[in-house]
């Protein structure tokens, strides 16, 4: 099984520019999750989303959007990004309320100049 | 809100044990996890408290006590593998949010 796969890894973006950043899971988890990671900052939740169809906004939502069409894809979106975007962009699922952990994708590094 | 609060940085000797820390404020939460996380990876689930106690898990242990706001994660037998990032996290409740709330995270430094 993979988990949960990111794609891309890397990625250079000029202030003002579009992306979405994919997250896919295999293992028919109910809630997934945007997080992303700054030195010193660690982990801090963007958005999530408890079912498909379902979104809603984590600790810093501004700047972001999300979509959740399909149960194994969670979709992160920057409609114009901006140098305090740069980080690394973590994706997470997860069964259930956090018994079992969530399980991490390995991340894009993004930079936005 | 929540706020978890952990050590930067803790050095250790390897074969040695050590214990990280993590006090926490919060309102309400499901249970206090564990994660670790090595250069450049991604975090990796280690444990999940949601009960007063210890849980074990090989060479790691973790502990959570409510009443005293407190956590800790115990490892034993360090091995230089074991040099990595550890958050402790919150599983938070009511708001209408979900979700891990991280610390900051303590850098674990294993010494030959």
């Amino acid at each position: 099984n993979a988990g949960v796969t990111q794609t891309p890894k890397f990625r250079v973006l000029k202030t003002g520019q579009s992306m979405t950043l994919l997250c896919a899971q295999d293992m028919n988890h109910e809630y997934m999750y945007w997080y992303r990671q700054d030195p010193g900052m660690g982990l801090r939740l963007i958005h999530y989303s408890v079912g498909e169809g379902t979104t809603a906004k984590g600790e810093v939502p501004d700047g972001y959007n999300v979509s959740r069409l399909k149960k194994q894809n969670f979709l992160l979106g920057l409609e114009s990004a901006a140098p305090s975007q740069t980080s690394v962009y973590f994706c997470a699922s997860s069964y259930s309320t956090g018994v079992d952990g969530y399980t991490f994708g390995s991340g894009t590094r993004l930079t936005v100049v | 809100g929540q706020s978890l609060e952990q050590p930067s940085e803790v050095t250790a000797v390897e074969g040695a044990i050590v214990q990280i820390n993590c006090t926490y404020q919060t309102s309400g939460f499901y249970g206090l996890s564990w994660y670790q996380q090595h250069d450049g990876g991604a975090p990796t689930f280690l444990s999940y408290n949601a009960l007063d106690g210890l849980e074990e898990t090989g060479r790691f242990s973790s502990f959570l006590s409510r009443s005293d706001s407190y956590g800790y994660l115990l490892l034993q037998e360090l091995q230089m593998k074991d040099s990595a990032s550890y958050f402790c996290a919150l599983r938070y409740s009511g708001g209408g949010a979900d979700g891990l709330t991280f610390g900051k995270g303590t850098h674990l430094i294993i010494q030959p």
